[in-house]
């Protein structure tokens, strides 16, 4: 299947700064990818979809300020959390649809990254 | 709104027994429903997907069954072994858009 990857895997900062995590489509393009987060024990919540060449749709109650996206080119996504506090520390996951003209393109699976424990003291 | 719901939460079995994860969904209007497995502090890994015109789909010893009228998905694990321990989420896409929406998922232990 596709692979995606994420960078880092893990991150620790102090509150107030700011994070950069990376999402990359290694062997496919991706003009679509999302961005998830989950808190411990609990399941995958959509944050927003990430559109290259054009702006992030974000999810109701997600702030667009604080959660920048950025789809740079067709295999890189990157979520900044800007002005981390600790109620940000989550699990956060990115994901991208098949690649068009494979079979998982055709059926829209969708694979997703390691994801990126951040943990803002 | 799409809401989806799995039960059990939780389930421990030994190992060798034969199980079934469930999943329903609150909107039959769904373009494909998936299911993965989360370990402890990892990413999902797809184990199978059935589109909306599927009754099933069957990868090793895994089966899955979808009833799209009665917004119902099962996960069939047959011979469990301690190495299928793990969080089992299922997800649906809804029709007209690319996102999933997945359910809280089921935590398997499988004892030795």
């Amino acid at each position: 299947g596709a692979v995606v990857s994420q960078h880092p895997s893990w991150v620790i900062c102090k509150s107030g700064t700011s994070v950069k995590i990376e999402c990359r489509s290694l062997d496919f393009q991706a003009t679509t990818m999302f961005w998830y987060r989950q808190f411990p024990k609990q399941s995958l919540m959509l944050m927003a979809t990430s559109n290259e060449g054009s702006k992030a749709t974000y999810e109701q109650g997600v702030e667009k300020d604080k959660f920048l996206i950025n789809h740079a080119s067709l295999t890189l996504s990157t979520l900044t959390v800007t002005s981390a506090h600790p109620e940000d520390s989550s699990f956060y996951i990115c994901s991208a649809p098949g690649p068009g003209g494979s079979l998982a393109g055709l059926y829209n699976e969708q694979f997703f990254g390691p994801g990126t424990r951040l943990t803002v003291l | 709104k799409q809401e989806v719901t799995q039960i059990p939460a939780a389930l421990s079995v030994p190992e060798g027994e034969n199980l079934v994860l469930n999943c329903s969904f609150t909107d039959s209007a769904i373009y494909n429903l998936q299911w993965f497995r989360q370990d402890p502090g990892k990413g999902l890994t797809s184990l199978l997907l059935i589109q909306s015109s599927q009754r099933e789909q069957t990868s090793g010893r895994l089966n899955a069954s979808l009833d799209k009228s009665s917004g119902r998905s099962t996960l069939y694990i047959a011979a469990s072994q301690p190495g299928d321990s793990a969080t089992y989420l299922c997800a649906v896409r809804v029709q007209g858009a690319q996102k999933l929406v997945f359910g809280q998922g089921t935590r398997l232990t499988i004892n030795p």
